[in-house]
C-alpha cells in the first residue's frame, strides 16, 4: 500500500492567520481526500482533491476557507485559512491507490491548534 | 445516502476478556465496502479490514474477527484476549461503489483494556 508522508505532524497557530499542510505520497494515486476530525469526534471529509482541476468540497465547507492544491498524482495540499479556534483540529489526507480502494491509507495527521 | 452508527461510545475491559465493536451500516447500494480502523492515541488511522458487500464470510485475523451479517446490517469486530495496547477509538467506515469513493465513518468506539 502507498506511504504517505504528512506534514506538519502538529502546530499551534494564532487566530487569524493560516497555515498549509501538505500530503505527500511515495506513488501515483488517482484520488486523494482531506477530512477532518474535531476533538473526540468522527472524521469528516472536507474535499476530494482533483489533480488538473479544482477540489470537489462537501457541504459545509468551502475553497476560500480550505483551498486546496492537487499538481500531481503524488502531493496535494490542504490550506485552512483565517483560522478561529473552532479550527482546532487533526486533519488527515487519504489517498485511494489505483486498483480502486484496496484500504485506504491515511497520513499521520495533523494536530492543529488555534489559540 | 449512507449511514454508519456505532451505538457503543466507549467500552473498557480487563486485559484478557474479549470484547464486541458493534457497527450498523444503511445504504441503498448493493455494492459497497465495509472497513474498520484503529485509532491509536497517536492519531494515526490503522487499516484493519476491508470487506465488500457480496463477501460475507468472517474472518479472523490472529485475535481479530469480524462478523458480516447483510441481513442484520452490522459488521461487528471482535477482540479476542485483549490487551492493553488494544486500547484506541475503532472506526467503522462504509463505501459505495461509483465515481465517489470517499468513506463514511461511523462516530468510533472508545476502548480502553485495563491492566
Amino acid at each position: 500500500s502507498a506511504v504517505i508522508s504528512q506534514k506538519p505532524s502538529r502546530d499551534i497557530c494564532q487566530r487569524g492567520t493560516s497555515l498549509t499542510i501538505q500530503c505527500q505520497v511515495d506513488s501515483q494515486v488517482t484520488m486523494m481526500f482531506w477530512y477532518r476530525q474535531q476533538p473526540g469526534q468522527s472524521l469528516t471529509l472536507i474535499a476530494t482533491a482533483n489533480q488538473g482541476s479544482e477540489a470537489t468540497y462537501e457541504s459545509g465547507f468551502v475553497i476560500d476557507k480550505f483551498p486546496i492544491s492537487r499538481p500531481n498524482l503524488t502531493f496535494s495540499t490542504l490550506t485552512v485559512s483565517n483560522m478561529s479556534p473552532e479550527d482546532s483540529s487533526i486533519y488527515l489526507c487519504s489517498v485511494v491507490g489505483q486498483d480502486g480502494g484496496y484500504g485506504y491509507t491515511f497520513g499521520s495527521g495533523t494536530r492543529l491548534t488555534v489559540v | 445516502a449512507q449511514k454508519v452508527t456505532q451505538a457503543q461510545t466507549e467500552i473498557s475491559v480487563v486485559e484478557k476478556e474479549d470484547v464486541t465493536l458493534d457497527c450498523v451500516y444503511e445504504t441503498r447500494d448493493t455494492t459497497y465496502y465495509l472497513f474498520w480502523y484503529k485509532q491509536p492515541p497517536s492519531g494515526e488511522l490503522v487499516f484493519l479490514i476491508r470487506r465488500n458487500s457480496f463477501d460475507e464470510q468472517n474472518e479472523i485475523s490472529g485475535r481479530y474477527s469480524w462478523n458480516f451479517q447483510k441481513s442484520t446490517s452490522s459488521f461487528n469486530f471482535t477482540i479476542t484476549a485483549s490487551q492493553v495496547v488494544d486500547s484506541a477509538v475503532y472506526f467503522c467506515a462504509l463505501r459505495v461503489t461509483g465515481s465517489a469513493r470517499q468513506l463514511t465513518f461511523g462516530s468510533g468506539t472508545q476502548l480502553t483494556v485495563l491492566p
